[in-house]
């Protein structure tokens, strides 16, 4: 079985340029979320998306947005990237989104790899 | 969500058992601890979860507090490719988001 592919393993853009994150999840999985790991760091969340829904966001400016699609594939856009989003762009899906009970596994890809110069 | 606390960093031999310890004393009632770990340079992995009980799987076993306000991952024959860090997380399970600490960094030595 397809894991969660995300698309490209590493990029390399300059300050100032767009880049766009692409996730597709496992089969049968609704639901996509967006973390970003600096280098010696934990993941951080960015977004959940949940049915082609935003189901929540974290502290991240408004230069960071997202899409579901209705196949459930998403994608990450980042504007007017600074040196600081130098990162790790990693995407999990699930099977199920906020509002279901009991547990949520996650399961994540092996990331996006965001070079700023 | 609850916070946890897990050392920086434990060594561990080849062959024996790894046991990773995790603090989350604020933890509430509806709340599961994830185990998830991260080989260098990859994605995070999924390990176990629990809520109240303990739990084992083919990677791992999760021992539960009767207070649950700590925890401990068992890995019952460490391989050198369990090298990797180590996150606990403690999050509702409806919540959209895992919030990752600093991990405990496992080293495996042979």
């Amino acid at each position: 079985d397809a894991g969660v592919t995300q698309s490209p393993t590493h990029l390399i853009k300059t300050r100032g340029q767009h880049v766009t994150l692409r996730c597709s999840p496992i089969s049968g999985h609704k639901s996509v979320s967006w973390y970003q790991q600096v280098l010696g760091q934990g993941p951080q969340f960015i977004f959940q998306y949940y049915e082609k829904e935003e189901r929540g966001r974290g502290n991240f400016p408004d230069r960071f947005s997202a899409r579901q699609f209705p196949n459930y594939s998403s994608e990450l856009n980042v504007n007017a990237l600074l040196l600081g989003d130098s990162a790790l762009y990693l995407c999990a899906s699930s099977l199920v989104g906020t509002g279901q009970s009991g547990a949520n596994v996650l399961t994540f890809g092996a990331g996006s790899r965001l070079t700023v110069l | 969500d609850a916070k946890t606390t897990q050392p920086p960093s434990m060594d561990c031999a080849e062959g024996r058992a790894a046991n990773l310890p995790c603090n989350h004393s604020t933890i509430s009632g509806n709340e599961y601890v994830y185990w998830y770990r991260q080989i260098h340079s990859q994605g995070p992995q999924y390990i176990i979860h629990g809520l109240k009980n303990n739990e084992t799987n083919e990677m791992a076993s999760l021992i539960i507090t009767e207070d649950r306000k700590s925890s401990t991952l068992i890995l019952p024959h460490a391989t050198l490719r369990d090298t990797a860090v180590y996150y606990c997380i403690v999050r509702v399970g409806n919540d959209y988001k895992l919030s990752f600490g600093a991990g405990t960094t496992v080293t495996v030595r042979a």
